[in-house]
């Protein structure tokens, strides 16, 4: 079953908006990845935030996380086209100690319409 | 690109046979995972191997088996393959215990 749940499913935006997924988890967890897949190709990491961290930046992206409520959050600000892709959240739970693969949920399909 | 390769790129094949599909970590990687993607599953954790043992086990089917050689390098061997085992294939490989960095994928096709 899947660890972690992204929300929405798809997501369809204008060019130059803010776009935000979420993602829920039903375990403790080490850390939480974001990766991005371009159609049928390899996943590219985006970020990882560790379990004592609450938000990280890395440039127009944003993670929040807040384990009290198992959810994350993804910001994608001043959207371009060229982040039209799928979004997938990764946890690595507590008692894995990275060294486990990596839990994905089925992932948020973002289009952005120019 | 994330340095990890795949071999090949794409793989039609029928029920019923056996396929090796290979995989070369990133320079330095000791850790290799191999992960399956279907529309219905979606992204799921086969076998991870860390410098040529078996470190972790998930969803991977009995008729499914891998190895981490000398080199680094793994393969991912699927028999008796079955209409329902047509999807991507992804390996990744990480040095530390978290970021892991995935390969292009390998696309089967049973017909």
């Amino acid at each position: 079953s899947q660890q972690g749940e992204e929300d929405p499913q798809a997501l369809s935006i204008q060019e130059g908006e803010n776009a935000t997924m979420n993602c829920s988890y039903k375990t403790s967890i080490n850390n939480l990845q974001w990766y991005r897949q371009n159609s049928g190709r390899g996943l590219v990491h985006l970020i990882l935030i560790r379990s004592n961290e609450r938000e990280k930046h890395s440039g127009r992206l944003r993670v929040t996380l807040d384990t009290s409520k198992k959810s994350s959050s993804l910001l994608i600000t001043a959207s371009r086209a060229a982040d039209t892709a799928s979004y997938f959240c990764a946890t690595d739970p507590i008692g894995g100690g990275g060294a486990d693969g990596l839990t994905f949920g089925k992932g948020t399909h973002l289009i952005i319409q120019p | 690109d994330s340095g990890v390769t795949q071999t090949p790129k794409h793989l039609i094949t029928a029920t019923g046979q056996r396929v090796t599909l290979r995989c070369s970590p990133r320079s330095g990687d000791l850790s290799v995972y191999w992960y399956q993607q279907s529309l219905d599953q979606g992204l799921q954790f086969l076998i991870q191997y860390y410098n040529g043992e078996e470190r972790a086990k998930g969803n991977i089917l009995e008729r499914f088996s891998a190895q981490q050689f000398p080199d680094l390098h793994s393969e991912l061997n699927l028999s008796s393959l079955e209409l329902g085992d047509s999807a991507l294939y992804f390996c990744a490989s990480s040095v530390a215990l978290d970021t892991q960095y995935f390969g292009p994928g390998t696309r089967l096709t049973v017909l």
